[in-house]
């Protein structure tokens, strides 16, 4: 049974870091490319970022450019987000998704993380 | 630059049907796309991929009373059988190579 759980998440003040982690089972983690997506209170779903199975190719949201950065360890099965210089706005819920094999959309999503951004 | 549009809101009675629609941009209408399902205070469910032919590819477990097609630009989700637990919120999502693009989800009310 594929299986995400992420983990790290918790409140913190503006300007503050966090690192995300995303545990997975169940599949092959290195034969998939795997994303971070969130969703602010009552908002709809945000793609964050993307990251290749080999983690050399990443994608970023202009809204986080700069300020997330996305990686993955194979040989721990994990994926994390480092998040730095958090703003109010990125008060969400994050969630590690499974991108499906190649040309295939999200296919499997993690139960979420809340990151809560506040003074 | 693709943008998925779907309607805020739809309802419908216990055991009736409802179609929720995905609207793609213009020039994009040969997208696939997902819809994924989320349940009050739960995170989302992938329910199927729907191609531009209308063919779909059901999630793990997604009961048949789960459909999709397609018109031109519009992707549609229909669930049969309304039950009160499909009453959740529905997101359409496309893809590329790394960045991913969601609809703004429909609310669907179970009556």
């Amino acid at each position: 049974e594929v299986q995400l759980v992420e983990s790290g998440g918790g409140l913190v003040k503006p300007g503050g870091s966090l690192r995300l982690s995303c545990a997975a089972s169940g599949f092959t983690f290195s034969g998939y490319n795997m994303k971070w997506v969130r969703q602010a209170p009552g908002k709809g779903l945000e793609w964050v970022s993307s990251i290749g199975s080999t983690g050399t190719f990443t994608y970023y949201a202009d809204s986080v450019k700069g300020r997330f950065t996305i990686s993955r360890d194979n040989a721990k099965n994990s994926l994390y987000l480092q998040i730095d210089s958090l703003r109010a706005d990125d008060t969400a819920v994050y969630y590690c998704a499974r991108e499906g094999r190649s040309g295939s959309p999200i296919d499997y999503w993690g139960q979420g993380t809340l990151v809560t951004v506040s003074s | 630059q693709l943008v998925l549009t779907q309607s805020p809101s739809a309802s419908a009675s216990l055991g009736a049907s409802v179609k929720l629609t995905c609207t793609l941009t213009s020039g994009h209408s040969n997208f696939a796309i997902a819809w994924h399902q989320q349940q009050p205070g739960k995170g989302p469910r992938y329910l199927m991929k729907l191609n531009s032919d209308g063919s779909h590819i059901k999630g793990d477990g997604i009961p048949d009373r789960f459909s999709g097609s397609s018109s031109g630009a519009e992707r549609y989700l229909t669930i049969s059988s309304l039950q009160s637990e499909d009453e959740a919120d529905y997101y359409c999502q496309t893809w590329g190579t790394g960045p991913v693009v969601f609809g703004g989800g429909t609310k669907l009310t179970v009556l």
